[in-house]
């Protein structure tokens, strides 16, 4: 059972290059999301996806776009990156929305922009 | 800007010593959750807290959630090796949807 499984998990990128980070969930969770770590500012939400079909901002979104393929997978773009988006990220998932519910953590992409 | 604030940002023990870290808000929360995540790692939950005045425990952990639902505590007794890495708080607050928001972590660094 490989739980959140995101790619990839290192990356290096040029400011103005695109990329996609790939996330997809095997416990057949309902609402996934997307998530950056900085230094002293825990994780911050840019994305969420309650259910299959729906997506909705976070706290950051703005920079980033993401899909929800189908129920497994939810991935994040990065149409314009800039230095300001190095950063670790962490995809998630949770059987339903965050209250009461288990949040289960991918291990991460760490991306650098330079 | 951050609704959840926890403090302190970083401790350093001997191992062998106890070790609290602290979330605190402004706002009523309506649960908060605790993660631990190693060095390197990805955030790993350890436990929620739904109740005015809860305690939970595990092991060698403690959980407690305030009686006005603004703050919430973790202390683990006797810190080991094993323990070190950040942990973090996060809430939901009342009326403001389903999200968690999360602290900013404490990170701990044990001495052998």
């Amino acid at each position: 059972n490989a739980g959140v499984t995101q790619t990839p998990k290192f990356q290096v990128l040029k400011t103005g290059q695109s990329m996609t980070l790939q996330c997809a969930q095997d416990m057949n969770h309902n609402s996934m999301y997307w998530y950056r770590q900085d230094p002293g500012m825990g994780l911050r939400l840019i994305y969420y996806s309650a259910s299959e079909g729906t997506t909705d901002k976070g706290e950051v979104p703005n920079g980033y776009n993401v899909s929800r393929l189908n129920k497994r997978e939810f991935s994040l773009r990065l149409e314009s990156a800039a230095p300001s988006q190095t950063s670790v990220y962490f995809c998630a998932s949770s059987e339903a929305g965050q209250v009461g519910n288990t949040i289960y953590f991918g291990e991460g992409s760490w991306l650098t922009v330079v | 800007g951050q609704q959840v604030m926890q403090i302190p940002q970083y401790q350093h023990v001997q191992e062998g010593e106890d070790f609290t870290t602290y979330c605190n808000s402004s706002t009523t929360l309506s649960n908060i959750q605790w993660y631990k995540q190693r060095p390197g790692g990805h955030p790993v939950f350890l436990i929620q807290l739904v109740k005015s005045g809860e305690v939970k425990k595990q092991k060698r952990l403690t959980f407690q959630f305030g009686e006005a639902k603004k703050n919430s505590s973790l202390h683990i007794t006797a810190t080991q090796t094993t323990d070190v890495g950040t942990y973090f708080c996060a809430a939901t607050m009342n009326n403001a949807g389903n999200m968690l928001t999360f602290g900013g972590g404490t990170r701990l660094m044990v001495k052998p």
